[in-house]
């Protein structure tokens, strides 16, 4: 157990539909961060928030949108959904100086 | 931009034998550089990080780097593969002016013959 939790482990879900999927945070952790990883594309960023603000965005798609709550854990919103956003999708944390991801299990997003 | 290129897609290794895989990283000033591996169905699990100092780090599992400013280079070895190594690695390079964010590489598919 790495210490960052995503949940759900799995989603399946239809084109045109929203997710949630949720990261808490290891503990002491302000950061988090998303990537998706998928064959093509590999692993990429996503966005990045710390202590409840956004800090960094990568590739995210506008119908792509996170926040970070005020007890640190994050939520990746994903609307209108289509097949190609299939994919796994990974939460990590780090805290201020220790430099270097605790990446979560991650969340695999079947579209259908 | 920071960008990483891992040039070997597969490696094949038998137990017990050496493995190195390569990690290019281009980056403007001093980086900072991670391996992560990836087993099947797993996250990503930080295997050793260089920030600054001696260039050749230790890892977890075994594991070593050896960072090259003059190549770009920081690539992973282990002196005898068991079968368990068996799995994807990502190289990744960032800088802390960039948010801490970490560009990877597009990974190294790992496997062991017995």
């Amino acid at each position: 157990d790495s210490g960052v939790t995503q949940t759900p482990k799995h989603l399946i879900t239809a084109t045109g539909q929203r997710v949630t999927l949720r990261c808490s945070p290891r503990s002491g952790d302000l950061s988090v961060y998303w990537y998706q990883q998928s064959l093509d594309q590999g692993l990429q960023f996503l966005i990045q928030y710390y202590n409840g603000e956004e800090r960094a965005k990568g590739n995210i798609l506008e119908r792509f949108s996170a926040q970070q709550f005020p007890d640190l854990h994050s939520e990746l919103n994903l609307s209108s959904l289509e097949l190609g956003d299939s994919a796994l999708y990974f939460c990590a944390s780090s805290d201020r100086d220790n430099y270097g991801y605790t990446f979560g299990s991650g969340t695999r997003l079947t579209v259908v | 931009a920071q960008s990483v290129t891992q040039p070997d897609i597969h490696i094949t290794v038998s137990e017990g034998a050496s493995l190195e895989l390569r990690c290019n990283y281009s980056y403007g000033a001093t980086p900072y550089l991670f391996w992560y591996v990836q087993s099947p169905g797993q996250g990503l699990q930080l295997l050793l990080k260089y920030f600054s100092g001696d260039t050749l780090v230790q890892g977890i599992k075994g594991f070593e780097a050896e960072f090259k400013r003059s190549q770009s280079s920081f690539n992973l070895r282990k002196p005898s593969v068991h079968w368990s190594d068996a799995a994807e690695y990502f190289c990744a390079v960032g800088a802390r002016a960039a948010g801490n964010k970490l560009t990877f590489g597009g990974g190294t598919r790992v496997l062991v013959k017995p």
